[in-house]
């Protein structure tokens, strides 16, 4: 199996211009995570989907930040405008229904600086 | 809400065992999970514990006591390899989330 794919791997943007992060979860994977991780704040979960539905985005930080998962093999997390504190790695994850979520495969993450 | 502690960072040397521990709250409690991830890469998952006890994958245990809200990551015959930050995870609340620990930097000498 090809493993989650995330786009782009590394992304440098300037202060408010709009950035598109992109992801395709393992085939036959029923939750898709979104996880951003900085030095200061640790692993943070976002928002995370089951069947393409959002079941919980309390963890977007603000309005500027949005996800979408329009089929079950494609997720985007869009951040416009973008700011500097947004500097971090995002990964994107997915698990099977079968092991209640716990076991989650990530990507290898999206690493994003804005200037 | 959820959450999660465990130490910083343990340090040790090739061959010994070291023991990395972790404590939860949370409203709700479907297990608790632990991952590695080395510098630059992402977490890979390790072990589950949905009950109580010891679960032994190779040279690596994991332990939960539920009533304790406490659980941990034993690593043993440690390698060099095994330098890499190390998170309990635990999946709860009323959406069922899976939250993680801040990581345990662990650093593996000579």
């Amino acid at each position: 199996d090809a493993g989650v794919i995330q786009s782009p791997r590394h992304e440098v943007t300037e202060m408010g211009q709009e950035v598109t992060l992109r992801c395709k979860p393992i085939s036959g994977h029923d939750y898709l995570f979104w996880y951003r991780q900085t030095m200061m704040r640790g692993l943070e979960l976002l928002i995370y989907f089951n069947n393409n539905v959002p079941i919980d985005d309390s963890g977007m930080p603000e309005d500027r930040f949005s996800a979408k998962m329009p089929n079950a093999s494609f997720s985007t997390l869009k951040i416009q405008p973008s700011e500097p504190r947004d500097s971090a790695v995002y990964f994107c994850a997915s698990s099977p229904t079968g092991s209640s979520g716990n076991t989650i495969y990530f990507g290898e993450g999206s690493w994003l600086t804005v200037v | 809400g959820q959450s999660l502690e465990q130490p910083s960072e343990v340090t040790a040397v090739e061959g010994a065992i070291v023991q990395i521990n972790c404590t939860y709250q949370t409203s709700g409690f479907y297990g608790l999970s632990w991952y590695q991830q080395h510098d630059g890469g992402a977490p890979t998952f390790l072990s589950y514990n949905a009950l109580d006890g010891l679960e032994e994958t190779g040279r690596f245990s994991s332990f939960l006591s539920r009533s304790d809200s406490y659980g941990y990551l034993l690593l043993q015959e440690l390698q060099m390899k095994d330098s890499a930050s190390y998170f309990c995870a635990v999946r709860g609340g009323a959406t069922n989330k899976l939250i993680f620990g801040t990581g345990t930097l662990l650093a593996v000498q000579p």
